[in-house]
Order: structure tokens, then sequence, then C-alpha cells
């Protein structure tokens, strides 16, 4: 069925260290990969996206995997600050481009 | 440029009652999506309308319902409320169907049912 996988549903980690945010989705037709970041009272926004036809992307201290062929996708954050402390959606599009199924977010926390 | 703009902001709803909500996308967008975000399911997609046209829609009872206007705003209607339905109702607005590219986020509709 229509699903996205995400774990962990929360994590903890020291400052400076680094998160890992995994995901898999079902629809092996997807070919575009959003995460989202929102932070407490606020509106989810796009921090990294990547497609189908690379396997990695880098934006500074955030980076996004994608295995197709496992139909799984990871989010790496390098060097984690305070202001990282947010909740992080995955997403996937199902059913073609008209329809994005998100995760059920992971919480992360950067512990000082 | 302004971005997604949502109205209201609040909402307080008696069971049973109807309740209709508004999204002004960014200017020049044609797709507008709608979501429902609780603590425990996350953000869950409601429907997505694209040209005037509802292109999808979720895993939703048919209370849910939707239009776009021909200047892209769009508008969320739920009939007969249920204590269920209290929610963050988030539509976002992107330059193409929401599958395949950025969506911008309006700050949400909190809808409480009582």
């Amino acid at each position: 069925g229509e699903n996205v996988e995400q774990h962990p549903s929360t994590l903890s980690v020291q400052e400076g260290d680094s998160a890992v945010i995994k995901c898999t989705y079902s629809d092996s037709a997807s070919n575009y990969f959003p995460w989202y970041k929102q932070e407490l009272g606020k509106r989810p926004q796009l921090i990294i996206d990547i497609r189908s036809n690379v396997g990695e992307k880098k934006d500074q201290r955030i980076a996004v995997t994608l295995n197709k062929t496992a139909k799984h996708f990871s989010l790496h954050i390098t060097e984690t600050q305070p202001e990282d402390s947010a909740v992080y959606f995955c997403a996937a599009p199902y059913e073609g481009d008209d329809k994005i199924i998100f995760g059920k977010g992971t919480r992360l926390h950067i512990l000082p | 440029k302004a971005g997604v703009t949502q109205t209201p902001r609040y909402l307080i709803k008696t069971r049973g009652q109807q309740v209709t909500l508004s999204c002004s996308p960014i200017s020049g967008h044609r797709s507008v999506s709608w979501y429902q975000q609780t603590p425990g399911q996350g953000l869950q997609f409601l429907f997505e309308y694209f040209s005037e046209t509802q292109r999808n829609k979720g895993n939703f009872p048919g209370r849910f319902s939707g239009r776009q206007f021909s200047n892209s705003r769009s508008e969320m209607n739920v009939s007969t409320l249920e204590l269920g339905d209290s929610a963050l109702y988030l539509c976002a607005s992107s330059s193409d169907p929401v599958g395949g590219t950025e969506a911008f986020f309006g700050q949400g509709t909190r809808l409480t049912v009582v």
C-alpha cells in the first residue's frame, strides 16, 4: 500500500555529532524524494531533495542518499548544532506526481 | 513574493457542524495540496488541486472535500465534524504537481472540534 516508513521516531545526539534518519518507500515509480524540517510552532520547510537519477546530494552539513533498488533514502546531518533540533519529515510521491506521502516524522534533539 | 496564506488561523467548532478553510498560494503556483497534521499520524495527504482540477486524493472520508478557483486559491470543506477531525490543517503550493517539486507550506489552520 502507499506507505513511507521513517526511523527512528525520536533521535537524541550530542552537539557536534552526526544524525542519520532513514526512510523506505513502496512505489517503485517514485522519482523525487524531499526532506522537510519543521521547527516547533512553525510550518514545514524543504531542506534538501533528491531525484532518482543521482545517488547522493550534499548541501553544506546536510546530505541525502538514495538507493532505488532497495527503495531506501536517508538524511545525514553532520556537526549538529542546537538549531538542528526539530521534526524532520521524509516524503515520496505515489501514483504519479500528484500525490505525496510523508513519513511520520523524526523528532531530533541536539544535546548540549 | 508573498508566501502561502491560510485563513483563519484558529477555529473552534462543535460536532456535526461544517467548516471551510481557505488557502492562497504563491503567485504563479498552480498546485495546491492539503494535509492533516496530528501528533500521532504526522502529515497526511488529503488532496491536490492543479489548474482547478482535483488530481488525486488521500484516504479520507467523503466529508472532506475541496475546490480550486481560477486564481489558484483553494478551499477545503469538512462536513459533519467529528472530534477526531481536530488537527492542524496545512496547505502547500507548488509550481508543478506536488510529487515532483518543492512544496511551500502555509502556517496552517488549527481546528478544534468540541
